[in-house]
């Protein structure tokens, strides 16, 4: 298996402009989550979905970050207009069992380090 | 909320001294417990996990125990190498109101292993 996908895996933009992160999960995985890493704040959750469906938004800064999972094997986090507090790395993980998946370990993709400058 | 807490880094140690890195939680149901591993440059990947008590997870040499009585599970390894130097998170999945499982992770634990 190749694991989980993201892409781009550098991205630097211009504050203002729009980004859009991309991953694919493991096949089969039906948990997907958003992480952001940076080294003030930790590892945050912003946002999980199961079987394609948002369950918790709620870790999701504010309204210029947007999610969305249009089929099992497709997410992209968009940030819209990008600001330099954006600035991290972005990692993408799935998960097998949506509902009895507590067992479960996440399988983390490479991460997608954004700069806004 | 639930939460993890973990010992802060960084863990500077001697190639083949003692590891131990503590790490207690707060949930309200019965959460699965977890240590994750984050080499430089790369994504988190799972080094062991325990999902009820008293169960010990193990990989790598690295061992640590479910206590339910203390809210703890405590990472060890009896010789590190320069190799093991690392992010170690602390983490648990427990079940949210919803129905679904939700991750909490540790501030993580830095670990630099010298020669």
């Amino acid at each position: 298996d190749a694991g989980v996908i993201q892409s781009p895996r550098h991205e630097v933009t211009e504050m203002g402009q729009e980004v859009t992160l991309r991953c694919k999960p493991i096949s089969g995985h039906n948990s997907l989550f958003w992480y952001r890493q940076t080294m003030m704040r930790g590892l945050e959750l912003l946002i999980y979905f199961n079987n394609n469906v948002p369950i918790d938004d709620s870790g999701m800064p504010e309204d210029r970050f947007s999610a969305k999972m249009p089929n099992a094997s497709f997410s992209t986090l968009k940030i819209q207009p990008s600001e330099p507090r954006d600035s991290a790395v972005y990692f993408c993980a799935s998960r097998r069992g949506a509902s009895g998946g507590g067992a479960y370990e996440q399988y983390f993709g490479p991460g997608t380090r954004l700069t806004v400058t | 909320g639930d939460s993890v807490t973990q010992m802060e880094g960084p863990v500077t140690l001697s190639e083949e001294a003692f590891l131990t890195i503590n790490c207690t939680y707060t949930a309200t149901g019965y959460p699965s417990l977890f240590w994750y591993v984050q080499y430089p440059g790369e994504g988190l990947q799972l080094l062991l996990k325990a999902t009820k008590a008293d169960d010990k997870g193990s990989n790598k040499g690295f061992e640590a125990t479910y206590r339910k009585e203390t809210t703890s599970f405590h990472l060890e390894k009896g010789s590190v190498q320069v190799s093991d130097s690392a992010v170690y998170f602390c983490a648990l999945s427990d079940r949210g109101t919803g129905g679904s499982y939700i991750p909490t992770f540790g501030r993580g634990t830095s670990l630099i292993v010298h020669p």
